[in-house]
């Protein structure tokens, strides 16, 4: 039983460029959330995707998007990269829009921005 | 004010030691709560629910305290692999959006 995926682990990249990070939900899970962890902070939340729309979102700036594909499978974006960007980006799935104690985080993606 | 405040640590205590930490949450509407353990450089993973009643769990017991806002995890007869940083959660009002804190720094020594 797969639990959730992302890619790619490690990332580079410099000021002002995009950015496209992908996420497969645990076995079973339709919904996916995203996080934001910087270095030394707790996860932030930046956006949920359920049923291909997005339902939910944090303080982020629209350079942040995202997408839920038909089989649950999600992607974040980012545009015009900054420096803070830098962090650890963690996909979680659930089932459905159920209790937060059936969260299942990924291993994330840790960007860097030079 | 921070949403959801904790003592950073680090903590560091020997190996069989009682140890306490502390959060304040400040959406007095927020209906859920979570502690979560994450290990360096690697995901969250729930560690345990808090309710008002409180709840244990082996050497684990949380406790939400609704009036002051405030909730508690006490981690009893430390063991080696309790090393970790322990993030104190609210869940919120609306289901998968979860507000962490800052997490504080266990380092449990022999």
């Amino acid at each position: 039983d797969a639990g959730v995926t992302q890619s790619p682990t490690h990332l580079i990249k410099t000021r002002g460029q995009q950015v496209t990070l992908r996420c497969s939900p645990k076995s079973g899970h339709d919904t996916v959330s995203w996080y934001q962890q910087a270095l030394g902070q707790g996860p932030q939340f930046i956006f949920q995707y359920y049923e291909e729309e997005e339902r939910q979102r944090g303080n982020f700036p629209d350079r942040f998007s995202g997408h839920q594909f038909p089989n649950y499978s999600s992607e974040l974006n980012v545009n015009a990269l900054l420096l803070g960007d830098s962090a650890l980006y963690l996909c979680a799935s659930s089932f459905g829009l159920g209790e937060a104690s059936t969260l299942h985080f990924g291993n994330g993606t840790r960007l860097t921005v030079t | 004010r921070k949403e959801v405040e904790q003592d950073p640590g680090p903590f560091n205590v020997p190996e069989g030691a009682t140890v306490a930490f502390n959060c304040t949450y400040s959406n007095s509407a927020s209906q859920s709560f979570f502690w979560y353990r994450q290990d360096c450089r690697k995901e969250p993973k729930l560690l345990m629910s808090v309710y008002s009643s409180g709840n244990e769990d082996g050497r684990f017991t949380a406790q939400l305290n609704r009036a002051s806002q405030y909730i508690s995890l006490l981690i009893r007869d430390s063991k080696l692999s309790d090393s970790a940083t322990y993030l104190c959660v609210d869940g919120g009002t609306s289901y998968g959006k979860l507000t962490f804190g800052q997490g504080t720094i266990l380092t449990v020594h022999p």
